[in-house]
This record gives structure tokens, C-alpha cells and sequence, in this order.
């Protein structure tokens, strides 16, 4: 079965500094998001991108995030200037199109560990 | 955020039994309500979804009820089994494509 696929599994980074976060969604989907889960909260919602652009995104999401897709299978979180309450699980997952109510399949996800 | 509430973060079985979790919504524009499944160091699996259309889907073990008027959805699994043992996640979405997600319920099977 199709899976997303993220990398690394776990990154460890220094406060203050950028990280890119990496994700292969399923080949045909068309709908992409990113979700983050810090230890022992919700699973939250940060953006959603289709065509290249984002479609969605919440409070979470200030400036110091961006997305990407810079080719025609990756598509990339970036944090800017890394913070403590950054460090979380981050998910990657994805829909084939917008068509009727779909289920989104996730990654495995990557640890992200702000030191 | 409220939104989306799993008042029981635990729950105990015994093998073979019905293991039934629960969730609250309070947002009526939510209209897709979906059940995943999580074990430690993967991302949430899909399991089963419901349209507000519906008050009722069933796929093989799993069917989830969804009560519109109490704003209540309720996950059973029959008969329960040890793989099952997991962290269960409720998500709703209305209109816009995120996900707003539970708490979540860990589910222990006992054999």
C-alpha cells in the first residue's frame, strides 16, 4: 500500500537554528498538510498546500515556518530561527484531491528535538 | 481548543470483547468525522470515517455510530483482540480540509 514517508525520523538541532523537515506524500495526491504534536498534546494542525500554494493555516503557523514543494515529489517544512516549544513530532500527510470528504494518511513523522 | 473532546484517556478489555471509545464535538459545522489509530513512533492510521450524513459505518470489526443531535461519536471494536492495543485518535473536519483532533484514548487488550 502507498505510504508518505518522512525524513529524518529524528533531527536534533540547536536553538536558533533552521531546520527543514522532509515529506514524500502518496504519488497521486494532490492535498498536503503539516500537523505537530508536542509530548502529551493534541495533534494540531499547522497549513495545508495544494497547487502550490497554502491553503490553510493556523496561529501556529507564523513566520518563522514556510512549505515547499520543490519538485514533483518532496514537499518541505522549513523553521527558521528554531525555538524550545518548537521541539514536537511533526506529520506529513496528504489526500488525493479536495473530491467529497477523504481520509488524509499520514507519515510516520519526525522528532524534532530543539536543544 | 476544545472542539474536538475524548474524555477517557485510557481504556482496559479484556480479548474477545467489545472495546468501545467515545468522543464529543462541539463545533456543528464539522460535517466528516474520522477514527485513527496510533502506535508509539508512527504516524496516526486511518481506520474508519463518517459523513454527517450517516449515523453509521461499518468496515469488518470496526463500526462507528455518529449521534448528531448530542453532537457524540462512539468507535466499537468486535470482538477485540491484543493487536488493537494502541492509542485511538478522534478528528473531525467541516468544509476546510484540517483535521481537528481528540486527545486520545489508549486502548489496552488483555488476553
Amino acid at each position: 500500500e502507498p505510504e508518505v514517508t518522512q525524513t529524518p525520523s529524528h533531527q536534533v538541532t540547536q536553538m536558533g537554528q533552521e531546520v527543514i523537515l522532509r515529506c514524500v506524500p502518496i504519488s497521486n495526491h494532490l492535498y498536503f498538510y503539516w500537523y505537530r504534536q508536542i509530548l502529551g498534546q493534541k495533534v494540531e494542525f499547522l497549513v495545508s498546500f495544494y497547487n502550490n500554494e497554502i491553503s490553510e493555516k493556523s496561529e501556529i503557523f507564523d513566520d518563522q515556518f514556510s512549505v515547499e514543494r520543490p519538485d514533483g515529489s518532496n514537499f518541505t517544512l522549513k523553521i527558521r530561527s528554531t525555538k524550545l516549544e518548537d521541539s514536537a513530532m511533526y506529520f506529513c500527510a496528504s489526500t488525493p484531491d479536495l473530491g467529497g470528504n477523504q481520509p488524509q494518511h499520514f507519515g510516520d513523522g519526525t522528532r524534532l528535538s530543539i536543544l | 481548543d476544545q472542539q474536538v473532546k475524548q474524555n477517557s484517556p485510557s481504556l482496559s478489555v479484556q480479548e474477545g470483547r467489545i472495546s468501545i471509545l467515545n468522543c464529543d464535538y462541539t463545533n456543528s459545522m464539522f460535517d466528516y468525522f474520522l477514527w485513527y489509530k496510533k502506535y508509539p513512533a508512527e504516524g496516526p492510521t486511518f481506520l474508519i470515517s463518517i459523513s454527517s450524513i450517516k449515523d453509521k459505518n461499518e468496515d469488518g470489526r470496526f463500526t462507528v455510530f455518529l449521534n448528531k443531535s448530542a453532537k457524540h461519536l462512539s468507535l466499537h471494536i468486535v470482538p477485540s483482540q491484543p493487536g488493537d492495543s494502541a492509542v485511538y485518535f478522534c478528528a473531525a473536519s467541516g468544509g476546510a480540509q484540517k483535521l481537528v483532533f481528540g486527545q486520545g484514548t489508549r486502548l489496552t487488550i488483555n488476553p
